[in-house]
């Protein structure tokens, strides 16, 4: 069936460094992909997303290449800030009958100051 | 705000009883699912409704039961609880397939003492 892995957390960054967490996932057919963060005490929000192979998804400085070939979907961004700090979720949908989404275990992010 | 509602925030009751929760989507959308998240389990998809009626099942329990009403706003039951049904119960809404990208609500927080 499908499945989606995320690299283990916590990863702990300083202010303003670069930023990758790796998601690796299996799936029949051509999922959707996702990435979702987790603020505490809070609900989660979509941060970006790509449908086909080579798209790539951004917002607020994340982004993601849906990489087919590696089957693969690594968030990055460039220089983190504190309001960084939260959990992150990859996922796919394998736009079956359902459309239902497959998390990976998330990734805890820590940026200091 | 992604548009989801859903209450009560919280939830404390004791094992053996029976609790809803309730959930309205985005205006517009007419895919509602339910989606359970653990310490142990992580994010688990439960069940997803259409239109009214029920489109797919995952790890959903035998005590735990829902439906979407007519104005699309969809509640989930639980009974019997126990311990380990404490946990962080969300639901999303979507407008598939025209577009599989799921809006989460803020989550009711379920405590079974």
């Amino acid at each position: 069936g499908n499945s989606v892995t995320q690299m283990e957390g916590p990863v702990t960054l300083s202010e303003e460094a670069f930023l990758t967490i790796n998601c690796t996932y299996t799936a029949t057919g051509y999922p959707s992909l996702f990435w979702y963060v987790q603020y505490p005490g809070e609900g989660l929000q979509l941060l970006l997303k790509a449908t086909k192979a080579d798209d790539k998804g951004s917002n607020k400085g994340f982004e993601a290449t849906y990489r087919k070939e590696t089957t693969s979907f690594h968030l990055e961004k460039g220089s983190v800030q504190v309001s960084d700090s939260a959990v992150y979720f990859c996922a796919l949908s394998g736009r079956d009958s359902s459309y239902k989404l497959i998390f990976g275990s998330g990734t805890r992010l820590l940026v200091r100051p | 705000d992604s548009g989801v509602t859903q209450t009560p925030k919280h939830l404390i009751t004791a094992t053996g009883q029976r609790v809803t929760l309730r959930c309205s989507p985005r205006s517009g959308d007419l895919s509602v699912y339910w989606y359970q998240q653990s310490l142990d389990q992580g994010l688990q998809f439960l069940i997803q409704y259409y239109n009214g009626e029920e489109r797919a099942k995952g790890n959903i329990l035998e005590r735990f039961s829902a439906q979407q009403f007519p104005d699309l706003h969809s509640e989930l039951n639980l009974s019997s609880l126990e311990l380990g049904d404490s946990a962080l119960y969300f639901c999303a809404s979507s407008v598939i397939p025209v577009d599989d990208t799921q809006y989460f609500g803020p989550g009711t927080r379920l405590t079974v003492l």
